[in-house]
């Protein structure tokens, strides 16, 4: 089944331990991206890829870094938590670069993070 | 920052077309308009996209007008599972796709 896989789904952390949210995609597609969603104001970008090696910085990247390595897998690294960074995050990925004819996101179910 | 304009939330009786219209003024000649939709906190949906010509598929109708600068959504027998947050988007470059704050969509029975 072709789908975006995120993991934790649920995580409750502490400030300042460093912590990982793994996202694959099982569909080939060169572009990912990672978002947060809070009450109030909608999906915000944090970082996307537009392939391997090319990352860039969506609206809100402060304390936030990613990788991408492989085609496959776009990780979401949090150094050092804070608790503003409590948020529901999802990764999503299209093809290409979303925005152009078929070009859509596919997304995960999400990542809810609690930072204490 | 997105370009799109939707109201924030609308009502629909169960049964009844609903109508979610959406503001684009500023788009250009070949962008795209995507909707997508969230049912509560799951991942967010692709519904349908158009570039010019009115679209339809299984989920929904997509009415763009002719000087493109809005747009409305028809899903035509709204149900409650249809009840979700509602996503008018155009495309941002380089970046992708921004989503704004959507249309709050509450079927009623």
């Amino acid at each position: 089944e072709a789908q975006v896989t995120q993991n934790p789904r649920y995580l409750i952390t502490v400030t300042g331990k460093k912590l990982t949210v793994t996202c694959s995609q099982n569909m080939n597609h060169e572009y990912m991206s990672w978002y947060r969603q809070d009450p109030g104001l909608g999906l915000r970008q944090i970082y996307y890829s537009m392939n391997v090696e090319v990352t860039d910085k969506g609206d809100v990247p402060e304390g936030y870094k990613v990788s991408r390595k492989e085609k496959r897998n776009f990780p979401l690294i949090l150094e050092s938590p804070s608790p503003n960074q409590t948020s529901l995050y999802f990764c999503a990925s299209s093809l290409k670069a979303p925005g152009f004819g078929a070009n859509v996101l596919t997304f995960g179910a999400g990542s809810r993070l609690t930072v204490l | 920052d997105a370009k799109t304009t939707q109201p924030p939330s609308m009502d629909c009786a169960e049964g009844r077309a609903a109508n979610l219209p959406c503001n684009h003024s500023t788009i250009s000649g070949n962008e795209y308009v995507y909707w997508y939709r969230q049912i509560h906190s799951q991942g967010p949906q692709y519904i349908i996209h158009g570039l010019k010509n009115n679209e339809t598929n299984e989920m929904a109708s997509l009415i763009i007008t002719e000087d493109r600068k809005s747009s409305t959504l028809i899903l035509p027998h709204a149900t409650l599972r249809d009840t979700a947050v509602y996503y008018c988007i155009v495309r941002v470059a380089p970046s992708g796709l921004i989503f704004g704050k959507g249309t709050k969509l509450s079927v009623k029975p």
